[in-house]
This record gives structure tokens, sequence and C-alpha cells, in this order.
């Protein structure tokens, strides 16, 4: 199996401040035939669903806020929040669907400090 | 407006069978793989498998195969999980999510059940 590692697993920051989060897979999601990266961002809160955020490692989806960004390629990618809102304490998870079975990154909590 | 409704909560018995659903709407559910999600209590996101109601093509992740089943009634745009035999292990939330497709080519899961919590407990 394709093995997703996020970094950190935790982190507090100002709100306003710029969260990064880090996901590398164990082999390279990027698919040389239409040259998209399989990978995508989900925030999840409690109590809640996951929500898609990133697809295709950098395509915002519909009604997600511009402060989400994704960025990298092959086996290293990025999530971003620009800005740090309140709303947006949750834990993220990267995850693949360029191989079967489909993986997920541990997850990294978000909080404020 | 997509949406996927799933069943209520469960409580069952070791042993027990069980089969829980997903019903789609707002879309042609022929056209989009739909997978199952499982999150144990306090932990991460588990990728259990997908399915395609437009040929019941079905993939598993290896730690799922003959575990569980996946399957869906076209007629009636609802997707299913099931077990035979249920062990206490098996309790979790459990959820169905639409993997969005673009031109052809498959995303992220863009649209989520609200979670099927399954309690199994003697």
């Amino acid at each position: 199996d394709i093995v997703m590692t996020q970094s950190p697993d935790s982190l507090a920051v100002s709100l306003g401040e710029r969260a990064t989060i880090n996901c590398k897979s164990s082999q390279s999601v990027l698919h040389s035939f239409n040259n998209k990266n399989y990978l995508a961002w989900y925030q999840q809160k409690p109590g809640q669903p996951p929500r898609l955020l990133i697809y295709w490692a950098s395509n915002r989806e519909s009604g997600v806020p511009d402060r989400f960004s994704g960025s990298g390629s092959g086996t290293d990618f990025t999530l971003t929040i620009s800005s740090l809102q309140a709303e947006d304490v949750a834990v993220y998870y990267c995850q693949q669907s360029y191989y079967t079975p489909q993986t997920f990154g541990q997850g990294t909590k978000v909080e404020i400090k | 407006e997509v949406q996927l409704v799933q069943s209520g909560a469960e409580m069952k018995k070791p042993g027990e069978s069980l089969k829980i659903s997903c019903k789609a709407s707002g879309y042609k559910f022929t056209d989009y793989w739909i997978g199952w999600v499982r999150q144990m209590p306090g932990k991460g996101l588990e990728w259990m498998g997908i399915f395609y109601p437009g040929d019941s093509d079905t993939k598993y992740s290896p730690s799922f195969q003959g575990q569980v089943t996946i399957s869906a009634d076209r007629s009636i745009t609802t997707a299913y999980l099931q077990w035979s035999s249920l062990k206490a292990s098996d309790s979790a939330m459990y959820y169905c999510a639409r993997q969005g497709n673009s031109d052809g080519y498959s995303y992220g899961y863009d649209h989520w059940g609200q979670g099927a919590l399954v309690t199994v407990s003697s």
C-alpha cells in the first residue's frame, strides 16, 4: 500500500498567521498520461464528515475559501492556510487516489495558539 | 443538489450481520464511483473500498477484503456496506462518499454522507 505521511501531527497557529501542513507519499501519485497528481486534501471538524478542500494537488473545490491552497507534485505536497481563522480549527487529511487501495494520511490537527 | 443520506446508528452483537445504506440523489448514480471510509473512535480515516454502479466494478482495500461486501441497487440509487459476522473491532463510524469526476478524470470525494455509527458489543 502507498503510505501517506503527514507532518506535523499537530500545530498551533495564531489567528491570522499562516499554517502549513506537509504530506509525503511513498510513491509518486503523478499520472504521466494527464499530468495530474491524484492527491486531495480534506478538512474534518468534530462530529462532521470530511470536506473536500483541494483536489489534483492544487485545485480548490468550489466554495472553499481562497486562503486554502495546495501545492506540490510527485511525492511531496503542501496544504497552506494563508491566514488562519477560528473556523479553520479541524483535522486535515491528505489522500491519494492514484493507487488501489486509496490511502489517507494520519491527519494533522490544527489549533489556535 | 447532490445528497448522500446514510441509514441510522446501529447497535449489534458480535456474530450478527448488518447492512448499512447510502441513498444518493441529485446526480446520475451510475456515473460516479462511491467509496466507503471507516473512522474508528478518535482515529483517522481508513479507505475500505469503492463501487461503480455503472457496471458494478468493485475494489477493496486488502485490509477489508473478505470482511465486508460493497454493493448497490441502481433502481433505488442506494449503495450498501454489509457484514456477515460482526466483531467488536468493527465498532466505528462509516462514511459513504462520492468520488468526483471531471472530464472523465476522477478526483477527491466531493460529497459525503453524514456517517453511520456502528456499535458492536455483547
